[in-house]
């Protein structure tokens, strides 16, 4: 069972390009996120979805684009690359929280570390 | 700032050693998570907590939220090397929120 899984690992970016970060997962959960780890800073949110064709901003979705046509795959578009946004990105999928199920937990990708220079 | 701290931010310790890291706010919360990180991985759950006053146990693990809700605890008993990690705690404030991260506490078990 593969989880969550996010590609490339590493990448570097020049100031101005575009690329996408991908995720899937085979858990067939609805919920899927996207944070940023910076250092000393924790993880961060930038954008979730709550199931396929919905998406909504999190605390920081300046400089990204997200989109979910499918329950597996939420990437995440990076479209002028700016130096701010040199980070670690983490994809997490979690199941749907029903009341009385309390919150379901994250299930976490292993990141994409982005250098943009 | 940060809705939750943590502290320390960095600990090193000997093995066998115990010790308590700390997830503290000014906010109530329904819920929060402890997770660990270990270099190059993402984040894995360790425990969700509910209730005021509830503690869990998780191996060498204890885990305690305040009565209040406003903060929490992890306490570890004769630490491993194998401890080291970042440990994350997480809240969220109403059923159906997501969670809010806190910086983490990055814990150095040395032989």
């Amino acid at each position: 069972n593969a989880g969550v899984t996010q590609t490339p690992k590493f990448r570097i970016l020049k100031i101005g390009q575009s690329m996408t970060l991908q995720c899937t997962q085979d858990m067939n959960h609805n919920y899927m996120y996207w944070y940023r780890q910076d250092p000393g800073m924790g993880l961060k949110l930038i954008y979730y979805s709550v199931g396929a064709g919905i998406t909504d901003k999190g605390e920081v979705p300046n400089g990204y684009n997200v989109s979910r046509s499918t329950t597996e795959d939420f990437p995440l578009r990076l479209e002028l690359a700016a130096p701010s946004q040199t980070s670690v990105y983490f994809c997490a999928s979690s199941y749907y929280r029903s009341l009385g199920q309390g919150h379901q937990p994250q299930h976490f990708g292993d990141g994409t570390r982005l250098s943009i220079l | 700032t940060q809705l939750l701290e943590q502290s320390p931010q960095f600990l090193s310790i000997q093995e066998g050693e115990n010790l308590t890291v700390y997830c503290n706010s000014s906010s109530v919360f329904s819920s929060l998570q402890w997770y660990r990180q270990e270099p190059g991985e993402g984040p894995v759950l360790l425990v969700t907590v509910v209730t005021g006053g509830e503690v869990k146990k998780l191996k060498r693990l204890t885990f305690q939220f305040g009565d209040a809700r406003k903060d929490s605890s992890l306490h570890i008993t004769a630490a491993q090397t194998g401890d080291t990690g970042l440990y994350l705690c997480a809240g969220a404030r109403d059923y159906g929120q997501n969670f809010v991260f806190g910086p983490g506490t990055r814990l150095s078990v040395l032989p």
